[in-house]
């Protein structure tokens, strides 16, 4: 049973660099696609990006330019990082193992506000 | 890109099927037979249910399907119960090699 660990909240300033890590228990983050995504408080779901098996990544178009997925076999966790955050960052983010497309497990996401 | 379009809102009485709508374009729905649909409860993660335009996700009930045609897919519950009562999320692969959600519906059971 692969579980994802993801825990705190984050509270953040306009224009510092969002870190969120999903550690993996049950699974090894070398052997699938991962995803994550987020929701702002009341709106939709949004496609933040994914990282394959051997490390290629795709990225939101919108969030492109600022947005890193990487994942860590040392410690076998996932990791985002979002720069130049602002209050439109606002919102919970999840991670899951597998593509948009088709996947199994996810997080219980965590919310990180943007506020000045 | 352009989150694809889904009605804010369906409802419907128990036992009942209700069907859900999702319109993109040539470049995802329609170009892709790669159309997910996610159930998602309040406060909750979201739940793959449907994969690859109309398959169903281990452990899905079988009330729950989905079709596609043209630019436009389709989720229908089939026995409507008060579980079911969830926002529902479409999504496809686009054509720029990313991924794209609908803008999400709300199911009432009434």
């Amino acid at each position: 049973q692969v579980q994802l660990q993801q825990w705190g909240a984050g509270l953040l300033k306009p224009s510092e660099t969002l870190s969120l890590t999903c550690p993996v228990y049950g699974g090894s983050v070398s052997d699938s696609y991962w995803i994550w995504i987020r929701q702002p408080p009341d709106k939709g779901l949004e496609w933040i990006g994914e990282i394959s098996p051997s490390g290629t990544t795709k990225y939101s178009p919108s969030l492109e330019s600022r947005v890193t997925i990487s994942g860590d076999t040392s410690k076998n966790q996932l990791s985002l990082k979002l720069s130049s955050v602002t209050a439109a960052d606002t919102a919970v983010y999840y991670c899951a193992r597998g593509t948009l497309r088709t996947n199994d497990y996810w997080g219980q996401g965590v919310p990180v506000t943007v506020s000045s | 890109q352009s989150a694809l379009t889904q009605p804010a809102s369906v409802s419907g009485s128990p036992g009942q099927s209700i069907t859900i709508s999702c319109t993109g374009s040539s470049g995802d729905v329609g170009g892709y037979n790669y159309v997910s649909w996610y159930q998602q409860h309040p406060g909750k993660a979201p739940k793959l249910m449907i994969s690859d335009v109309t398959n169903r996700a281990s452990g899905v009930s079988n009330r729950f399907s989905a079709s596609k045609s043209g630019n436009t897919a389709s989720l229908t519950i089939s026995g409507l119960q008060a579980e079911d009562e969830a926002d529902y999320y479409c999504s496809s692969y686009t054509i720029s090699d990313t991924y794209v959600f609908g803008t999400g519906t709300k199911v009432t059971v009434l």
